[in-house]
């Protein structure tokens, strides 16, 4: 077990309905992150955070917010989903980023 | 801004043979580079970073500032060695930059 769950694995929603995505660790690292990994761009960043109620934007940030209310609990939430944010989503954590990253298993979401 | 680059989509090799993926990054400062792999329907695990000059899997790395480089090299390819591999740029901050990952298929 490497310490973070993703939920839910897979999902299929409809275009315009509101998604969140949760992201729980029990590693109590400070920083936790969002990527969205789309063929030929590898990973993005989407939002992070460096502690409780601490959270700043990534590169692909539009259309999409975060909560961290807890120290375990990092959430992504897709406002309005659309078809360009069919994608998987990891998230991973780390105490320190110089010992890299620890990811989750990943979550598939396709919007229809 | 920073950026990483790997240059090659899919890279297929035949077992035994020597495989080297590329990746190139843009960064005026002082970077930490990373090795991250996904075999098929698991999870992004790290393989190396180039700060602590270690070998996994018998795979490496090596830094090399002047052509702002960091290539993994394998002597001789494993079967097991078919996954995806993505090049992770630390700049400043806790956040790491990602290329676009490189397929290797490594064929019997």
């Amino acid at each position: 077990d490497a310490g973070i769950t993703q939920s839910p694995r897979h999902k299929v929603t409809e275009t315009g309905t509101p998604v969140t995505l949760r992201c729980h660790q029990t590693e109590n690292h400070r920083y936790m992150y969002w990527y969205r990994q789309d063929p030929g761009h590898g990973l993005r960043l989407i939002h992070y955070s460096y502690g409780v109620k601490d959270t700043d934007k990534g590169e692909v940030s539009d259309g999409y917010s975060v909560s961290r209310s807890k120290t375990e609990d990092f959430l992504l939430t897709l406002e309005s989903a659309t078809s360009s944010q069919t994608s998987v989503y990891f998230c991973a954590i780390t105490m320190e980023a110089a010992y890299g990253y620890t990811f989750g298993s990943g979550t598939r979401l396709t919007v229809v | 801004a920073q950026r990483v680059t790997q240059p090659e989509k899919l890279l297929s090799v035949f077992k035994g043979a020597p495989v080297e993926l590329k990746c190139n990054y843009s960064y005026s400062g002082s970077p930490e580079l990373f090795w991250y792999v996904q075999y098929s329907r698991q999870r992004l695990q790290l393989l190396l970073r180039h700060i602590s000059r270690e070998s996994i899997k018998g795979f490496t790395a090596d830094l090399n500032k002047g052509e702002t480089s960091f290539h993994l090299k394998k002597p001789f390819a494993q079967e097991e060695d078919s996954a995806m591999y993505y090049c992770a740029l630390r700049a400043a901050g806790n956040k790491l930059t990602f290329g676009g990952g490189t397929r290797v298929l490594v064929k019997p």
